[in-house]
């Protein structure tokens, strides 16, 4: 059983598409996140929801949307994609107890997105 | 913000060898991981330790939170130990999670 899903696992598009990749965690965890590792493998937090509220978003472009229709799915819209958005996404979910994160990320297996 | 430094950045291995890997942090944090990024990118759990000691294995990790380090031990290396080590910790505020920039491991037959 997968824990944390991601779809698809690889993605090429022209610039200027938008896309859409897709989110979903079975641990019944109530937080969620967006990852961006880039070609040097340096990963940096994009956005972080928790019981389908944004709590985090780390300066990202107004272009990026995340989406959390319900606590096990989080979304992520690209519009007006570029060549910068060339890397890979990871998501993760964890469980927050009390506004603190005491439990372990678990990551999903990385969307492989390639902007030509 | 918090930042993660992990070092070394690099590291060969001959199969068998031991290693420690450290992971220093410049603020107090509310917990600590390793991750093991395999050469096909998976993201793996290694330990979930904000303090204290755990092994699981040939792997052990500390984390002395006190003084904003953690360490990673691998004992007899194998190839399939190979890919990059990730330390993260995550800020006080609980939202946030900052990685380190990797360590590179690669281990010879």
């Amino acid at each position: 059983d997968t824990a944390v899903s991601q779809t698809p696992k690889y993605l090429v598009t022209q610039m200027g598409n938008d896309k859409s990749i897709k989110c979903e965690q079975n641990l019944g965890h109530d937080t969620m996140y967006w990852y961006k590792q880039d070609s040097k493998k340096f990963l940096k937090i994009m956005f972080s929801y928790n019981n389908k509220e944004l709590i985090i978003n780390e300066t990202v472009p107004n272009r990026f949307s995340p989406k959390s229709p319900d606590k096990a799915h989080l979304n992520l819209h690209i519009n007006s994609l570029e060549l910068g958005d060339s890397a890979v996404y990871f998501c993760a979910s964890s469980e927050i107890s009390g506004g603190v994160s005491s439990n372990e990320q678990f990551f999903g297996p990385g969307t492989r997105l390639t902007v030509l | 913000g918090i930042q993660v430094e992990q070092s070394p950045p690099d590291l060969i291995l001959q199969e068998g060898a031991n290693s420690t890997l450290r992971c220093n942090f410049s603020d107090s944090v509310n917990n600590l991981q390793w991750f093991h990024q395999n050469p096909w990118g998976q993201l793996i759990n290694l330990f979930y330790i904000p303090s204290g000691t755990k092994q699981n294995g040939r792997l052990s990790a500390t984390t002395v939170a006190t003084e904003r380090y953690s360490l990673l031990y691998i004992s007899s290396s194998q190839t399939t130990d190979s890919g990059v080590y990730f330390c993260a910790v995550e800020d006080t505020g609980g939202f946030k999670t900052i990685f380190g920039a990797g360590t590179r491991l690669f281990v010879k037959a």
